[in-house]
């Protein structure tokens, strides 16, 4: 069974432009949550998508935002990007929402602001 | 809220030593605790986990114990290999979210 796909692996970006980002699940699976990866924060959840509903948001400004298709493909756009918003963005799935789901990741988009 | 505390690193080691990293958290309710290890340039992978106190997750020779006396979950290894070189996240699955620890970078040496 493949994988979490993430698409694209790396991106560079100026200030002020937006960006979007897109994750496939795990066949069959139907949770997708992302998290931003960076030095000085570490690993940080932004949002979960469940049935194409946001069930859970972390503690990002709006700039950030996200939604799920009916095939459980997830896309997390950020628009009017600032130089902190450089870091690793992962997606990870699990087949439903729940304490002891376990979540698998995908391998991560590089997003570089300049 | 919830957190999660994990030794700084890195942890330096020669093969075939003796791993332990500590691992305590704070949480409301009863969470999930998992271990994640992320290889150089690639994203996280789940080594093990832990539903209930008392349950022991293991995997690949890496185990840990989910203690709710101690609040900890620290993950050892007998005998570790160069290739375990990673870093390392404890974490735990409370209110519809992981939340991390800092991560622990260990370094094996041949």
């Amino acid at each position: 069974k493949a994988g979490v796909t993430q698409t694209p692996r790396y991106l560079i970006k100026t200030r002020g432009q937006q960006v979007t980002l897109s994750c496939s699940p795990i066949s069959g699976h139907r949770s997708v949550s992302w998290y931003q990866q960076t030095p000085g924060q570490g690993l940080q959840f932004l949002f979960e998508y469940f049935s194409e509903t946001q069930r859970n948001k972390g503690n990002f400004p709006g700039r950030f935002s996200g939604r799920q298709f009916s095939n459980s493909r997830s896309e997390m756009n950020v628009s009017t990007l600032e130089l902190g918003d450089s870091a690793l963005y992962l997606c990870a799935s699990s087949l439903k929402q729940g304490a002891t789901d376990t979540q698998y990741f995908g391998p991560g988009t590089r997003l570089t602001v300049l | 809220g919830d957190s999660v505390t994990q030794m700084e690193g890195p942890v330096t080691l020669s093969e075939e030593a003796f791993l332990t990293i500590n691992c305590t958290y704070t949480a409301t309710g009863y969470p999930s605790l998992f271990w994640y290890v992320q290889y150089p340039g690639e994203g996280l992978q789940l080594l093990l986990k832990a539903t209930k106190a008392d349950d022991k997750g293991s995997n690949k020779g890496f185990e840990a114990t989910y203690r709710k006396e101690t609040t900890s979950f620290h993950l050892e290894k007998g005998s570790v290999q160069v290739s375990d070189s990673a870093v390392y996240f404890c974490a735990l699955y409370n209110t519809d979210k992981l939340i991390f620890g800092t991560g622990t970078r260990l370094q094996v040496f041949p």
